[in-house]
């Protein structure tokens, strides 16, 4: 059982630099969400899909990107990273019908900017 | 947009109950989930509320009443474990799923 992948766990990169942060689920599930949370705050909703081709952005898209050309898979683009993207990201993804512990998160990514 | 309320910080004694509140402004409601999240892992779920009323769940109570934009998860026989940040979180008409900032919880012996 997979369930939400994401990868790396940890980076460090510098400013200025880009990456991609990789969130797959196996649950042929249609909703997913990528989510950052600082230290001693909640989640805040950076981009979210409600299915493959469909992308909406969230509280905080400035300064990332993402894409939804599989069902399966959710990447988040930083293309010039800053100091305050400075994080742990979470990806999750949930059924069309949400209800219950239907939602489904990854184990997070660590990530300093430097 | 959605506004989502809780309390920063609350302390309480191993065994006693504790009601955390949350208070939303929401355009379009789909439903209220309360998750605990230890440090430096992802959030768990703990309970979900559509209609109004309470949801029993062993030591773990939520309440909702949608009229008021009001809820509160209850922790019962509370133990040194359930320290933790419990988050109240809204799925709005768009489905996206708003999370509050937490709501730090310290059990003391």
């Amino acid at each position: 059982n997979a369930g939400v992948t994401q990868t790396p766990k940890f980076r460090i990169l510098k400013i200025g630099q880009s990456m991609t942060l990789q969130c797959t689920q196996d649950m042929n599930h249609n909703y997913m969400y990528w989510y950052r949370q600082d230290p001693g705050m909640g989640l805040k909703l950076i981009y979210y899909s409600v299915g493959a081709g469909i992308t909406d952005k969230g509280e905080v898209p400035n300064g990332y990107n993402v894409s939804r050309s599989t069902t399966e898979d959710f990447p988040l683009r930083l293309e010039l990273a800053a100091p305050s993207q400075t994080s742990v990201y979470f990806c999750a993804s949930s059924y069309l019908q949400i209800s219950g512990n239907t939602i489904y998160f990854g184990e997070g990514s660590w990530l300093t900017v430097v | 947009g959605q506004n989502i309320d809780q309390p920063t910080e609350m302390t309480a004694t191993e065994g006693a109950i504790v009601q955390i509140n949350c208070t939303y402004q929401t355009s379009g409601f789909n439903g209220l989930f309360w998750y605990q999240q230890h440090a430096g892992e992802a959030p768990t779920f703990l309970s979900y509320n559509v209609l109004d009323g309470l949801e029993e769940k062993g030591r773990f109570s939520s309440f909702l009443s949608r009229s008021k934009g009001y809820s509160y998860l209850l922790l019962k026989e509370l133990q040194m474990k359930d320290s933790a940040s419990y988050l109240c979180a809204v799925l709005g008409s768009a489905r996206q799923l708003t999370f509050g900032s937490g709501t730090q919880l310290t059990v003391l012996p």
